[in-house]
């Protein structure tokens, strides 16, 4: 089975700094990965997937992820983070044997200060 | 009007009474889910529907029952809850099959939940 681990609860940073979330999964078949976004009283929303082809992807409001297979991890950047990039940060696995089942990790709270 | 609505957004209810969650989604999707999410733990998956038909009860208490009477809505029925079941209840839609690909879950704002 599938796990997902978000080895940052929360992560302070000012405003116009770098910021990366960092994201480890385990799990023995091959998967997709998935970063969602939550803002305040909102639901979640896709902010970026890797599903194959090119390592490095790029979402929206100027987040990227890379997929690294040897280190099994997933880590969600950004070169310069705004205000309103504020929010908790889920990232997600889903392997195709589970039926597309996601599982999600525990979350990581950003929280950008001018 | 978004893509996924649900109602009440709050809602506070005693141990002995009975409520409902309700989700509906105008994106013409055809699965439709409820979460459970609480401070600092993974969203928990409830219940999934596809095509109206449950397909999934992942050890869910029976004092949480859904009902989904077409593709387009989906309700949470409540009773005899317990204090530890207060929390966001999540509801979201995609197409059947899609989570297999793409991943794109489409959420609603949530419930907030409180049991006292």
């Amino acid at each position: 089975a599938q796990s997902v681990t978000q080895l940052d609860s929360q992560v302070p940073v000012f405003e116009e700094a770098p910021v990366e979330l960092r994201c480890n999964y385990s799990s023995s078949v091959s998967v997709y990965l998935f970063w969602y976004v939550q803002y305040p009283n909102q639901g979640l929303q896709l902010l970026l997937k890797y599903l194959s082809g090119s390592t490095l992807v790029k979402g929206i409001n100027g987040f990227e992820a890379e997929f690294n297979k040897s280190q099994t991890s997933f880590h969600l950047r950004k070169p310069s983070v705004h205000i309103s990039d504020t929010a908790e940060y889920f990232c997600a696995v889903s392997a195709g044997n589970q039926g597309g089942k996601l599982i999600f990790g525990q979350g990581t709270e950003l929280s950008v200060k001018p | 009007e978004t893509g996924v609505t649900q109602t009440p957004r709050h809602l506070v209810m005693g141990m002995t009474n009975k409520k409902s969650l309700k989700c509906e989604q105008h994106l013409g999707h055809n699965a439709m889910y409820w979460y459970k999410q609480s401070a600092k733990k993974p969203l928990e998956l409830m219940f999934v529907y596809n095509f109206k038909e449950q397909t999934e009860n992942n050890s869910v208490p029976s004092r949480f029952s859904p009902e989904c009477p077409n593709s387009s809505h989906l309700f949470l029925h409540l009773h005899t809850l317990q204090p530890e079941d207060s929390a966001l209840y999540l509801c979201a839609s995609s197409q059947v099959g899609v989570p297999l690909i793409t991943g794109e879950l489409f959420f609603g704002e949530g419930s907030r939940l409180t049991v006292l």
